[in-house]
């Protein structure tokens, strides 16, 4: 079975900064999605960010990028110039590509502090 | 807005009592799926349907069931309520299995439960 490991449940940062939040995954498929959700206070669940397993080049949407690192099973995301507005939880997931189920399998969240 | 649709947004019930949680996914989504989050904890998948069929099964209780009507919308059912069943429970949608659309889920705003 696919799992998510963040081993950060907890991070800071001061406004403006970069922080990097870690994830790894376990599987055996070779095809899948990997995904930031960003949760904030209001509890919405955002998407923040995609990869596919197939695409060598990181994924990058404005102020957030991942390092999808596939031998190594990991994949984290930088948030540059951090905004007071970023500050949530943060979870990594990871989605099978097809099959008799693709249900998203998230791991157990980063909370994020900004620090003006 | 993610064009997933949960009502109610806010339910306060007692121990014992019997609850339903709606969901109408986006337009032309196939799947639904049903996640619950405790306080504090992640997201723990629960069920998912595909186009009216049960496709997969998580750590749903037995004490919960759930169908997908042939409009496409879901009910979630929570019966004999217990304390420990105070959660948020979200809703997502995707178009079905495999990749259309960037893989990712589509969630509603949940389903705030408090049993007292």
């Amino acid at each position: 079975a696919q799992t998510v490991t963040q081993s950060q449940p907890e991070m800071s940062v001061q406004e403006a900064e970069t922080v990097t939040l870690s994830c790894t995954y376990d599987t055996s498929e070779s095809d899948y999605y990997l995904f930031w959700y960003k949760q904030p206070p209001s509890r919405q669940m955002i998407l923040v960010i995609r990869q596919e397993a197939y695409k060598q080049q990181n994924a990058t949407e404005n102020r957030f990028s991942v390092n999808f690192q596939k031998a190594a099973k990991s994949f984290s995301l930088k948030i540059s110039d951090s905004q007071l507005g970023d500050a949530a939880m943060y979870f990594c997931a990871y989605r099978n590509y097809g099959g008799a189920t693709n249900k998203l399998i998230f791991g157990t969240g980063t909370l994020l502090a900004v620090q003006p | 807005d993610s064009g997933v649709t949960q009502t109610p947004k806010h339910l306060i019930t007692a121990t014992g009592q019997r609850v339903t949680l709606r969901c109408s996914p986006r337009s032309g989504d196939l799947s639904v799926y049903w996640y619950q989050q405790s306080l504090d904890q992640g997201l723990q998948f629960l069920i998912q349907y595909y186009n009216g069929e049960e496709r997969a099964k998580g750590n749903i209780l037995e004490r919960f069931s759930a169908q997908q009507f042939p409009d496409l919308h879901s009910e979630l059912n929570l019966s004999s309520l217990e304390l420990g069943d105070s959660a948020l429970y979200f809703c997502a949608s995707s178009v079905g299995g495999g990749l259309a659309r960037g893989g990712e889920l589509f969630f509603g705003e949940g389903s705030r439960l408090t049993v007292l």
